[in-house]
């Protein structure tokens, strides 16, 4: 159990286009769902906290327009990263939190963007 | 305010050694603290964690690491390590206090294990 999906796993793209990255928990439902950002060699950096049915928190100097997040269900977020460019370019991972039990967050395999 | 620090950036150990992975932590309250592993392009894996009770706590693919609140330590260690174990190594803490859950994690450590 406490599975997460990824979708795309990987995604390339031209510089100016908007790319959708969808979370899911498979086999459990997650009233909040966390969105991280890697880069090479690098610690995980939190984003922002998607919540369900509400607008997603921000981290400080994460640009909301530019990382547009949505959590319609208790199970999808999504992240949106608007006219991506290729300093957008990095491995971005997000993790549920199960609504019941200990609040233990579970991860994503992560999605590779690279943009063009 | 809530931080880890893994000071080793890189650790090396011959197959069969004992591996450590170093980890220290800092919170305002007491911590929920976790071990995860994470392969090449992969997310990440957990391996255990730290909630209340004993500061040994076992975990995944004898993995163990143990919670010493005086010295705000929590250190990864498994007693004979293998080819597979290598990989990158992040260790996190949580805030009991803190609202949101937030997860901070430290800057990982890659483990490289030679046969």
């Amino acid at each position: 159990g406490a599975v997460v999906s990824q979708h795309p796993s990987r995604v390339i793209c031209k510089s100016g286009t908007s790319v959708k990255i969808e979370c899911r928990s498979l086999d459990f439902q997650a009233t909040t769902m966390f969105w991280y950002r890697q880069f090479p060699k690098q610690s995980l950096m939190l984003m922002a906290t998607s919540n369900e049915g509400s607008k997603a928190t921000y981290e400080q100097g994460v640009e909301k327009d530019k990382f547009l997040i949505n959590h319609a269900s208790l199970t999808l977020s999504t992240l949106t990263v608007t006219s991506a460019h290729p300093e957008d370019s990095s491995f971005y991972i997000c993790s549920a939190r199960r609504t019941s039990g200990n609040n233990e967050q579970f991860f994503g395999p992560g999605t590779r963007l690279t943009v063009l | 305010a809530q931080s880890v620090a893994q000071p080793e950036d890189q650790v090396n150990v011959a197959e069969g050694n004992p591996l450590t992975v170093k980890c220290t932590y800092s919170v305002s309250g007491n911590p929920y603290l976790f071990w995860y592993v994470q392969y090449p392009n992969r997310g990440l894996q957990f391996l255990l964690k730290y909630i209340t009770g004993d500061n040994l706590v076992k975990g995944s693919y004898g993995f163990e690491a143990e919670f010493n609140k005086s010295q705000t330590s929590f250190h990864l260690k498994k007693p004979s390590a293998l080819v597979s174990d290598s990989a990158l190594y992040f260790c996190a803490v949580r805030d009991r206090k803190a609202a949101g859950n937030k997860l901070t994690f430290g800057g990982g450590t890659r483990v490289l294990v030679k046969p």
